[in-house]
């Protein structure tokens, strides 16, 4: 069975402060790597994919996120956080070869001024 | 590219009442999702079509949700009779069929049972 785990439902931080958002995953078979963000009363968008290749994977609005197999981890990081990131943040695997994907329950990302 | 539509955006209703939420999905995405949203946790699939099949509705209560696809195109997902712990957010999202692609979604339906 595959799972997702994100570590913090909540993470404070001061603005221009660097963050790291966790996400841990289970599966028995090759897995595809999601980041989304939702803001207030809106869907969720994608922020960045790991399919293949360099496990450093850059994404929209500055984010990127590190792929570890041996730790079956894939944490969100941003060197300096603005305003405007307050969102929700939801990890996601998809099944190499299944079109199907799980959630994580998500954090909600509160940066302070 | 128009992306994944929604309606309505809100639906206030009673228990035991019915609703109904209709998505049009990207143009040319033969796989479209159904997720549910309870405040506070992450979405849950309620049913997945390839098409106009369905190919997992493990998780859809049956006894009181259905969803169609017809044509293979847009969607209506249905809830009779509603439950109060069926107020949530109803995520429409739409992907092209090959592994490893991106799930794009809607900005949802958002369902208060009071």
């Amino acid at each position: 069975a595959q799972s997702v785990t994100q570590l913090d439902s909540q993470v404070p931080v001061f603005e221009e402060a660097p963050v790291e958002l966790r996400c841990n995953y289970s599966s028995s078979v090759s897995v595809y790597l999601f980041w989304y963000v939702q803001y207030p009363n809106q869907g969720l968008q994608l922020l960045l994919k790991y399919l293949s290749g360099s496990t450093l994977v850059k994404g929209i609005n500055g984010f990127e996120a590190e792929f570890n197999k041996s730790q079956t981890s894939f944490h969100l990081r941003k060197p300096s956080v603005h305003i405007s990131d307050t969102a929700e943040y939801f990890c996601a695997v998809s099944l190499v070869g299944i079109n199907k994907f799980y959630f994580g329950s998500g954090t909600k990302l509160n940066v302070k001024p | 590219e128009a992306g994944v539509a929604q309606s309505p955006r809100y639906k206030i209703i009673e228990k035991r009442q019915s609703v109904a939420f209709w998505c049009n999905p990207i143009s040319g995405h033969a796989t479209l999702y159904w997720y549910q949203q309870i405040l506070g946790q992450g979405p849950k699939l309620l049913i997945q079509f390839q098409n106009n099949g369905v190919v997992d509705d493990s998780q859809l209560p049956k006894d009181r949700f259905s969803a169609e696809r017809l044509k293979g195109v847009d969607s209506t997902l249905k809830i009779q009779p509603a439950k109060l712990e069926d107020s949530a957010v109803y995520l429409c999202a739409s992907s092209p069929n090959f592994s490893g692609n991106t799930i794009y979604f809607g900005e949802g339906s958002w369902l208060t049972v009071v």
